[in-house]
């Protein structure tokens, strides 16, 4: 059920940017890229989402490709505290818009 | 604000019984999902409600089945446990509206034996 892709794992030097990326070709007209994160088992943790345009927030920027079969998570400046599991989610268009969650990518951030 | 609280963090069960999960919604949202993470693998998607009616469901045979009550709070029941039952269980509110992401509780760990 799940609409993307991610490689099973990264590694990122502490202080560099992350990019995490996805791939979410058959993604509809309307449908959001939402990412979350997981750390140790705890609840999935909301990063950022978008449809079309990059976003930035806080935590992190989003870019989305034109056609938006694609997308990176950027962490700008990773720390130890960003290692974790990285779900890139599409919210799928039907009645219940629901999450349909992939593997994601467990992201390991070295000193 | 309050977020998304479950109830209990932990449980043991026996092969055959049967469990109740709660969960209470964040304030302000109409609808709930219950996910299935089993170790090592990511969320999934078990059912959801909106408006205390199913209104999706996963690949989950009916052993499993939920309530939405009048206040948004929740509840997810499994009969007749299996060993493959272990899991995280983790319920997530949010709205119907797709610019809106789920807020997710810190899970139930089931442990059946």
């Amino acid at each position: 059920d799940a609409k993307t892709t991610q490689p099973p794992s990264m590694d990122c030097a502490e202080g560099r940017a992350a990019n995490l990326p996805c791939n979410h070709s058959t993604i509809s007209g309307n449908e959001y890229v939402y990412w979350y994160r997981q750390i140790h088992s705890q609840g999935p943790q909301y990063i950022i989402h978008g449809l079309k345009n990059n976003e930035t927030n806080e935590m992190a920027s989003l870019i989305i490709t034109e056609d938006r079969k694609s997308s990176t998570l950027i962490l700008p400046h990773a720390t130890l505290r960003d290692t974790a599991v990285y779900y890139c989610i599409v919210r799928v268009q039907n009645t219940g818009n629901q999450f349909y969650f992939g593997t994601g990518t467990s992201l390991t951030v070295i000193p | 604000e309050t977020g998304v609280t479950q109830s209990p963090t932990h449980l043991i069960k026996t092969r055959g019984q049967q469990v109740t999960l709660r969960c209470s919604s964040q304030s302000g949202h109409n609808t709930v999902s219950w996910y299935q993470q089993a170790l090592g693998q990511g969320p999934q998607f078990i059912f959801q409600y909106y408006r205390e009616e199913e209104n999706g469901r996963g690949n989950f045979p009916p052993r499993f089945s939920g309530l939405q009550f009048p206040n948004y709070s929740s509840e997810l029941n499994v009969n007749a446990l299996e060993l493959d039952d272990s899991a995280l269980y983790l319920c997530a509110s949010s709205t119907l509206d797709r610019n809106y992401g789920y807020t997710f509780g810190s899970g139930t760990r089931l442990t059946v034996v």
